[in-house]
Formats: C-alpha cells, structure tokens, sequence
C-alpha cells in the first residue's frame, strides 16, 4: 500500500484566497483525521472522520475551516478565505478501528502551507 | 480538556547511553498509548504503543505505562545519532472513538 497521500506537499497562497488540501487514506481504512501542527500549539486535531461521516469537529478554528469526506477514498480540508495564521503543517492521517492497536494512525507527509 | 504533557526538551544523551523520555496525561479514561518519532519535516511515524500496564520492549526500545500515575515513558537503550528527533507522545481517548490526543513532543538529541 502507498500510504496516506496527501496533495500538495507545499503551498503557498495570498492571504483571502481559497485553500483547498487533498488526502487518500489507506485502503481499507474507516477512519481519517485532519491535524494541524505549529511550533507553538505542536499536533492538533482539527477532525475525526468514521465511515466518511465527521465524527467531532471541535477542533475546527473557525467557520472559515470545513472538511469533506464524499467517500472512504478521499477527504479534503478547505480554508476560505485563509489568512496568515493559518500557515503551518496539516497533516492527514488514517486509521483502521478497532483493531489491536486501539486506534494506531498512519500520517501522510503533510502539506506545508503558508499564507503571505 | 483533555491535556497531554511532555518536557519540551531539548534532552541530550551521548551515543551508547539510555534516553528516557516521559509523558503524563489528564483523563483517566484513556485507554491506549502511542510513541511517534518525527524527523525535522517529516511525518510523526510510530514506533511503539501500549495499554497494559507495565513495560513492553520492542529491540531497543521500552515502553512503561502505570495508569494509577497517568504516567507514560519510553526508554531508548544504546542511543544512536540517528534516534535524533522529536519523540511525541499520544493518547487515545477511550470514549470509543479512537481520537489521539498529541503531547507537543520531547526533542532528542544522541551526541557522537
């Protein structure tokens, strides 16, 4: 298996434009999780997917965040507009649950996105 | 609010030595336990995980869980340059979610 892909790897955008971030989690999986991590507030959970239905959002920002899952094969995170604090790693990650682990999650590589 | 704390480091060890690294955690209810190593501009990868309590090796690594304490290690015996990186501790919730909550991470550093 690939791995969770993300796209892009890299973005760089103006500030009030639309952002849009791409993952495909591993097959087979039937979770999915949206993080967003900086140096200051290190890895934090934006969202919970299960069976592509969002499970806790809580940790969306703000109304200018959403997330989609239209099926078990593809998620995105969109941020309209986006501003300058919102640069920073947000990485996709998948899991497989229950299973032995209890909720192991595989990371995509993340996209480094900044604002100007 | 579910917390998770690590010393944000940075810990330095000499090759050959024992890193230990520790994490604590607030919800009692937490049922699983993670160790993840991030490279500087990589992805968290796991290296360990845990949820009896106790110890567990896996090679050169030791993962120690005491849930009376809420308290959390890993152990790294004979330290290598290349166990350089941000070790991060996680936790899930045990509401049956499996959602991870992430420690901001202890960063390693094995001097030659």
């Amino acid at each position: 298996d690939a791995g969770v892909i993300q796209s892009p790897r890299h973005e760089v955008t103006e500030m009030g434009q639309e952002v849009t971030l791409r993952c495909k989690p591993i097959s087979g999986h039937n979770s999915l999780f949206w993080y967003r991590q900086t140096m200051m507030r290190g890895l934090e959970l934006l969202i919970y997917f299960n069976n592509n239905v969002p499970i806790d959002d809580s940790g969306m920002p703000e109304d200018r965040f959403s997330a989609k899952m239209p099926n078990a094969s593809f998620s995105t995170l969109k941020i309209q507009p986006s501003e300058p604090r919102d640069s920073a790693v947000y990485f996709c990650a998948s899991s497989l649950v229950p299973d032995r682990t209890r909720g192991e999650a595989f990371f995509g590589q993340g996209t480094r996105l900044t604002v100007v | 609010q579910k917390e998770v704390e690590q010393n944000s480091g940075p810990l330095s060890v000499p090759e050959g030595a024992i890193a230990s690294l520790n994490c604590t955690y607030s919800d009692r209810g937490s049922q699983s336990f993670f160790w993840y190593r991030q490279y500087s501009g990589k992805s968290p990868e796991l290296i360990m995980f845990i949820y009896s309590n106790g110890d567990k090796e896996d090679g050169r690594f030791t993962a120690q869980l005491n849930k009376a304490s809420q308290y959390v290690s890993l152990l790294i015996r004979d330290s290598q340059p290349s166990d350089s990186a941000t070790y991060l501790c996680a936790v899930n919730d045990g509401a049956g979610s499996y959602q991870l909550t992430f420690g901001k991470g202890t960063k390693l550093s094995v001097i030659p």
